[in-house]
């Protein structure tokens, strides 16, 4: 299995540019999450979705927006891209609300 | 909300010896989950060990090993035998319950402790 995968690695945007960054598993897991790694910061929780259609806003939600359309499918959306979303963004998921955390090899994104 | 402190930014210790990393964290739950995840310099985020909040018995996986203190808040993992493949960034991280009415916030991680094995 390929667990979760993210689609790109890395991206280089320009300001004001916009990206989707997919995360897909093929697990059949219900919960989806996308998070955001900054120096010193740890990870921190941008959106999550307890569902299929269903999404909801975790710390940092600012900026970004999110769909799952499918089960297997979540991806995170930036509109209009600002030098402060520069970061590692790490998708997981798991299969309840207690179980084990299962991350995507995660994107580096860059906005000049 | 939840918080997650770990108060040791960077570590180092010997191959072979023992290292100990602290973790400490607030939340009015009484039934949660505790992890320590692994970050090498591969980025991927790997699961050390997990410790359910109603269980009193430590857990274990072969060299890793908790300290869970329920009334202090504190969840410190004990690597024994360390290794050169050890040398990682270690995160601590709680597990808020969803939907529960005290917040839904998935994983809520510490900083990070970066470990260094010499050899």
């Amino acid at each position: 299995n390929a667990g979760v995968t993210q689609t790109p690695k890395f991206r280089v945007l320009k300001t004001g540019q916009s990206m989707t960054l997919l995360c897909a598993q093929d697990m059949n897991h219900e919960y989806m999450y996308w998070y955001r790694q900054d120096p010193g910061m740890g990870l921190r929780l941008i959106h999550y979705s307890v569902g299929e259609g269903t999404t909801a806003k975790g710390e940092v939600p600012d900026g970004y927006n999110v769909s799952r359309l499918k089960k297997q499918n979540f991806l995170l959306g930036l509109e209009s891209a600002a030098p402060s979303q520069t970061s590692v963004y790490f998708c997981a998921s798991t299969v309840g609300a207690y179980t084990e955390a299962f991350f995507g090899q995660g994107t580096r994104l860059t906005v000049v | 909300a939840q918080t997650v402190t770990q108060s040791q930014p960077e570590m180092s210790v010997q191959e072979a010896e023992t290292v100990t990393l602290s973790c400490t964290y607030d939340t009015s739950e009484s039934n949660y989950y505790l992890f320590w995840y692994k970050q090498p310099p591969s980025r991927q985020m790997i699961l050390v060990i997990r410790q359910e909040a109603y269980k009193q018995q430590n857990a274990t996986e072969n060299r890793f090993s908790v300290n869970f203190q329920k009334a202090a808040k504190s969840f410190s993992l004990k690597i024994s035998d360390s290794q050169l493949g050890d040398t990682a960034m270690y995160f601590c991280a709680f597990m808020n319950p969803l939907f529960s009415g005290g917040g839904a916030d998935g994983l809520t991680f510490g900083k990070g402790t970066h470990l260094i094995i010499q050899p």
